[in-house]
């Protein structure tokens, strides 16, 4: 059982690169999330998938989309990367009955230059 | 809109030490409060999660208690260990698809 998993750890791109960010979870979790975490802003909701088939923006998703590929599969993409989407982003997946609790993955680290 | 907030931003203290870290929240609607430790460069691992039915929880020397009128919950660890330093969250969950509430955490540091 490996939870939630995240592709790549570490990337590096150049201003105006694109790029997915995958994530997958092995918990057959309805809801999927994206969250990025930058100093002293602490965890802000990019885009989130209350269920397959459906998408919905978080907080701060201006510059991503988002695909829900399946019931395991989300994914983050940057279509055209700014360096002030240098940061450090986390999927996550929760239940949505029971309890409800949520799920990290190890994260991505991402640094445009 | 709910607002979540952790009081101190950084904590120092010596192993062996009792200690509380404290979390509140504005809007007492709250479906479950979960909390979180991240280390440096890591994800987030869950703790502890209290439904909002329940006061506290327990898990080995941390325990989690949650006052809804009062919007706080506290986390309790017993007995510090240098192993116990990270970064700690609460995240408040008000229920069904809406989206979850993260404070900006607590960052812990146990001097052996």
């Amino acid at each position: 059982n490996a939870g939630v998993t995240q592709t790549p750890k570490f990337q590096v791109l150049k201003t105006g690169q694109s790029m997915t960010l995958q994530c997958a979870q092995d918990m057959n979790h309805n809801s999927m999330y994206w969250y990025r975490q930058d100093p002293g802003m602490g965890l802000r909701l990019i885009y989130y998938s209350a269920s397959e088939g459906t998408t919905d923006k978080g907080e701060v998703p201006n510059g991503y989309n988002v695909s829900r590929l399946n019931k395991r599969e989300f994914s983050l993409r940057l279509e055209s990367a700014a360096p002030s989407q240098t940061s450090v982003y986390f999927c996550a997946s929760r239940g949505t009955s029971g309890s409800y609790e949520q799920y990290f993955g190890p994260g991505t680290r991402l640094t445009v230059t | 809109k709910q607002e979540v907030t952790q009081i101190p931003a950084a904590l120092s203290v010596p192993e062996g030490e009792n200690l509380v870290l404290n979390c509140s929240f504005t809007d007492s609607a709250i479906y479950n409060l979960q909390w979180f430790r991240q280390d440096p460069g890591k994800g987030l691992t869950s703790l502890l999660l209290i439904q909002s039915s329940q006061r506290e929880q327990t898990s080995g020397r941390l325990n989690a208690s949650l006052d809804k009128s009062s919007g706080r919950s506290t986390l309790y660890i017993a007995a510090s260990q240098p192993g116990d330093s990270a970064t700690y969250l609460c995240a408040v969950h008000p229920g069904g698809y809406q989206k979850v509430t993260f404070g900006t955490g607590t960052k812990l540091q146990v001097i052996p």
